[in-house]
């Protein structure tokens, strides 16, 4: 089985600052990473995805996430947060196994930022 | 191009009532999933659907099935509804294969009374 921790469950930033979002996770098997974001009201929206390849990854909205494989993390990163990304962070696991839609997600990480 | 829609977006239900959800995927998926979020929590799986057959469960009771239509278009039901059911529920879809990108619909808020 696999299980997703978001070590913090609010970060408080204010705007233009960079801010790092942070995930790690713990599987038997290999698994495919993603970050998703909740606004209010809203359903998820996917921030970007790791499934292969380069560990630096690139998503919608200037964020990008590095995987590291050693300390089973995959932490979400912006060089310079706006008001507008205000809203719920969830960094979720699939397995890498045929048609799996069993996504395990953390806890989730409000981001406030504030002006 | 439309998404994932669900409806309805809220409802009110009594304790041992049941209801039922309706989820239309993003146009060309085949596989819908449906999860529970409750307040201040992330989304838990609750099964997934493809060519109208469950395939997958998560740790959730009988009480709650599902449908998948030739349309690919699928319902929630639940039935004997307690407190703890009170979440949003949330529809998901996809193209079947491993990596494809799962979207969300914006989900159905159930308040259990």
């Amino acid at each position: 089985a696999q299980s997703v921790t978001q070590l913090d469950s609010q970060v408080p930033v204010f705007e233009e600052a960079p801010v790092e979002l942070r995930c790690n996770y713990s599987s038997s098997v290999s698994v495919y990473l993603f970050w998703y974001v909740q606004y209010p009201n809203q359903g998820l929206q996917l921030l970007l995805k790791y499934l292969s390849g380069s560990t630096l990854v690139k998503g919608i909205n200037g964020f990008e996430a590095e995987f590291n494989k050693s300390q089973t993390s995959f932490h979400l990163r912006k060089p310079s947060v706006h008001i507008s990304d205000t809203a719920e962070y969830f960094c979720a696991v699939r397995q890498t196994r045929d048609n799996n839609n069993d996504m395990r997600f953390g806890a989730g990480t409000r981001l406030t930022v504030k002006p | 191009d439309a998404g994932v829609t669900q409806s309805p977006t809220h409802l009110i239900k009594t304790r041992g009532q049941q209801v039922t959800l309706r989820c239309s995927p993003k146009s060309g998926h085949d596989t819908v999933s449906w999860y529970q979020q409750a307040l201040g929590q992330g989304p838990q799986f609750i099964f997934q659907y493809y060519e109208e057959e469950e395939r997958q469960r998560g740790n959730f009771p009988d009480r709650f099935s599902g449908h998948q239509f030739p349309n690919y278009s699928s319902e929630l039901n639940v039935n004997a509804l307690l407190l703890g059911d009170s979440a949003l529920y949330l529809c998901a879809s996809s193209l079947r294969g491993p990596g494809n990108t799962i979207y969300f619909g914006e989900g159905s808020w159930l308040t259990v009374v």
